[in-house]
C-alpha cells in the first residue's frame, strides 16, 4: 500500500489549495479515505472522510463549509479542496486509508505540507 | 479542545510496563468498542498499533495491548525498548464526528 500526497504550497489567507493523493498497492474503489492533518508542533486532528463510492462524507466542524473531499476512483485518487484558507490550516496533510475490516486508519501517507501566511 | 483526553506526557524506564490513558465524554465512546490506537516516530507517518480497543494488526509487537473499562481506555507498552520513545494517540468514534483523535502522549524511555 501506498499513499503519496501532493499540492502541498505557501498560500495567503483567504486563499485556495486542492491536495491530491494516488494510492497504490490496493484496489482503490473498495475502501473509505480519511485526511487528517497536524499543525507544527500538534497532535493529529482529523479532517474528512469519503466513503468507496463517493456518496457519503464527513467533516471536522473546523473545514465544514470551506474544504471538499473527492475522489476519482478510475485515477485511484483522492482530493481535498480548500477554501477560504486561515493561519489555522498551516498543518502537514495526511491522506490516509480505512481499514475493510474494522473502523480504524490502516495506512497513511506521508504528508504534505500546506503554510497558509501572509 | 479534543473530547478525547491523554496525558501529555509518560515515561519509564527499559523493561517496564507504562499504560496511556484516553478518556473519553461522549456516551458514543462508552457504549461503542471504536477505539485506536497509533504510534507517531518523530517525523514520520503514524502506524496503527490496536483496533477496537484490544485487537492487533498483523505485525504488530504482542508488547502493546489495548484495553477499555467505561469511559477510559487504555494502551498497555511492556517489555519498554528504547525505540518505543514516540508520540502515541488514541482515535475513537467521539459521537459528534466520526472519527476524532485524542491530544496526543509524548512517551520517554529513560
Amino acid at each position: 500500500v501506498q499513499l503519496v500526497e501532493s499540492g502541498g504550497f505557501e498560500v495567503q489567507p483567504g486563499g485556495s489549495l486542492r491536495l491530491s493523493c494516488v494510492a497504490s498497492g490496493f484496489t482503490f474503489d473498495d475502501y473509505t479515505m480519511h485526511w487528517v492533518r497536524q499543525a507544527p508542533g500538534k497532535g493529529l486532528e482529523w479532517i474528512s472522510l469519503l466513503s468507496w463510492d463517493g456518496v457519503t462524507t464527513y467533516y471536522a466542524d473546523a473545514v465544514k463549509g470551506r474544504f471538499t473531499i473527492s475522489r476519482d476512483n478510475s485515477k485511484k485518487s483522492l482530493f481535498l479542496q480548500m477554501n477560504s484558507l486561515t493561519t489555522e490550516d498551516t498543518a502537514l496533510y495526511f491522506c490516509a486509508k480505512e481499514s475493510g475490516s474494522y473502523n480504524a486508519i490502516d495506512y497513511w501517507g506521508q504528508g504534505t505540507p500546506v503554510t497558509v501566511s501572509s | 479542545q479534543s473530547a478525547l483526553t491523554q496525558p501529555a506526557s509518560v515515561s519509564g524506564s527499559p523493561g517496564q510496563s507504562i499504560t496511556i490513558s484516553c478518556t473519553g465524554t461522549s456516551s458514543d465512546f462508552v457504549n461503542y468498542n471504536i477505539v485506536s490506537w497509533y504510534q507517531q516516530l518523530p517525523g514520520k507517518a503514524p502506524k496503527i498499533l490496536i483496533y477496537e480497543v484490544t485487537k492487533r494488526p498483523s505485525g504488530v509487537s504482542t508488547r502493546f495491548s489495548g484495553s477499555k473499562s467505561g469511559n477510559t481506555a487504555s494502551l498497555t507498552i511492556s517489555g519498554l525498548q528504547a525505540e518505543d520513545e514516540a508520540e502515541y494517540y488514541c482515535c475513537a468514534y467521539a459521537g459528534s464526528s466520526p472519527m476524532e483523535f485524542g491530544g496526543g502522549t509524548k512517551l520517554t524511555v529513560l
